[in-house]
């Protein structure tokens, strides 16, 4: 069965600085990854997507993920963080018709 | 992308009421809905996946008698709890995909805030 590690339950970072959310999964087969992020009472929007290719993915709102095969990595990362970016992020791995969720990262971006 | 909604975005009812919850898919046509559970501060749990015009698969521990899904339409999704208690309260999140391509990926609604008293 696949699964989805997301070891950090909080990320602060100051606003400017670069920010990374980690991701490692497992999953039997070729990797379908993503990445979504959630704020308070809302629904799940996505930001990005591995399926094949490059492994640098680039996403929504100038996000971007690094695909690493040997680590089973999939970090989320930005080059400069907002404070508009403070938010829920969940990392999910697709085997078949199923995604499996991490269990979140809190990201704070603070001034 | 692609929009989901649901509708109600929150209820409260009591216990032993039944609620309805519905999932549109506003601009694609939805082959297949996912139904989730979130808990506060935790991730989502997959409760079903309903392809439209058959029955949905539940997942394991989720009690199907309590949680009717009903998929009618390539657009609409319901979710009805019926008999519900106050452990039910729980955010809801529906999620909408368009086959025809594996690589594709799921839309999720705004969710639903369900509080039974």
């Amino acid at each position: 069965a696949q699964s989805v590690a997301q070891p950090e339950d909080q990320v602060n970072v100051a606003e400017g600085n670069p920010l990374t959310v980690k991701c490692t999964y497992s999953v039997s087969g070729n990797p379908y990854l993503f990445w979504y992020v959630q704020y308070p009472n809302r629904g799940l929007q996505f930001l990005l997507k591995y399926i094949t290719g490059d492994n640098l993915v680039k996403g929504s709102y100038g996000f971007e993920a690094e695909f690493n095969k040997s680590q089973t990595s999939f970090h989320l990362k930005k080059p400069s963080a907002l404070v508009s970016d403070s938010a829920l992020y969940f990392c999910a791995a697709r085997e078949g018709n199923k995604l499996t969720f991490g269990t979140g990262t809190q990201l704070k971006v603070e001034l | 992308g692609a929009v989901v909604s649901q509708h109600p975005s929150w209820v409260i009812c009591k216990s032993g009421t039944s609620v309805k919850i519905e999932c549109r898919s506003l601009d694609f046509q939805a082959t297949t809905m996912f139904w989730y559970r979130q808990f506060p501060k935790q991730s989502l749990m997959l409760m079903a996946t309903s392809n439209e015009g058959s029955k949905a698969t539940y997942e394991q521990g989720v009690e199907k008698d309590k949680f009717l899904i009903n998929h009618a339409s390539l657009t609409l999704s319901t979710l009805t709890v019926t008999s519900a208690h106050p452990e039910d309260s729980s955010f809801y999140i529906c999620s909408a995909r368009e086959d025809g391509s594996s690589y594709n990926e799921q839309f999720f609604g705004p969710g639903t805030r369900l509080t039974v008293l």
